[in-house]
């Protein structure tokens, strides 16, 4: 069963600091790696998403790599500014499966 | 393209009443999915559906859930005889082809359900 991690929980930051966040799954066998933004009592905004035969993708500030045979994914966010302040989220679709199997999220506050 | 669109926002029931939870897929999109989000715990996977046939309900509770998803009209996530531990955010998500492998994952914005 795919396990997906993301540490840490919660990370505060200044602003203009580069933000890291980590998520880690425990089965390498995936088809694509999705990152999400989640605010507070909204839905779900997709960032990224990397397949399996990708190593990274990026957009705008965002970069997100891939290293499938260590199952990890790392996001990374440029120059952050408080309204990057949100849950991120992380998600993978195992190979032989089609639903996404998501972390438990970080949540990101950047002061002003 | 107005993206998946679920309602209610927010849903108060008592217990033991019924719950009600619409999704509208976007546009072009046949493949529904449902997740739940409990406080503080991730996104879990209930039932993937497409246009009149429920694919994988693996997620879902064996009693009092239902979903569906008809030829005409929006999917819909029923609870029965709701309890405190159905309060949950419910989110719905959408693609264009089988699964979202290789596609992005769109979801709505969710429904709240709160029981009291």
């Amino acid at each position: 069963k795919q396990e997906v991690t993301q540490i840490p929980a919660a990370l505060s930051v200044p602003e203009g600091e580069n933000l890291v966040l980590n998520c880690s799954f425990t089965d390498s066998a995936i088809y694509n790696l999705q990152w999400f933004r989640q605010d507070p009592g909204k839905g779900l905004t997709s960032l990224l998403l990397i397949q399996s035969s990708q190593r990274e993708q990026t957009s705008g500030r965002l970069n997100a790599s891939l290293d499938k045979s260590s199952g990890r994914s790392t996001l990374y966010i440029a120059a952050s500014q408080p309204g990057d302040s949100a849950t991120y989220l992380c998600a993978v679709i195992p190979f032989n499966d089609y639903k996404l199997s998501f972390g438990a999220g970080t949540t990101v506050t950047v002061r002003a | 393209n107005a993206g998946v669109m679920q309602n209610p926002r927010h849903l108060v029931r008592r217990r033991g009443q019924e719950a009600r939870l619409r999704c509208s897929p976007m546009k072009g999109h046949s493949h529904v999915y449902w997740y739940r989000q409990l406080p503080e715990e991730g996104l879990k996977f209930m039932v993937y559906l497409q246009k009149e046939n429920i694919i994988d309900e693996s997620g879902m509770p064996k009693e009092r859930f239902s979903a569906e998803f008809p030829k005409e009209g929006p999917s819909i996530l029923r609870i029965q005889q709701v309890v405190r531990g159905d309060s949950a955010a419910y989110f719905c998500a959408s693609s264009e082809i089988q699964g979202t492998r290789n596609t992005e994952a769109f979801f709505g914005q969710g429904t709240r359900l709160t029981v009291v």
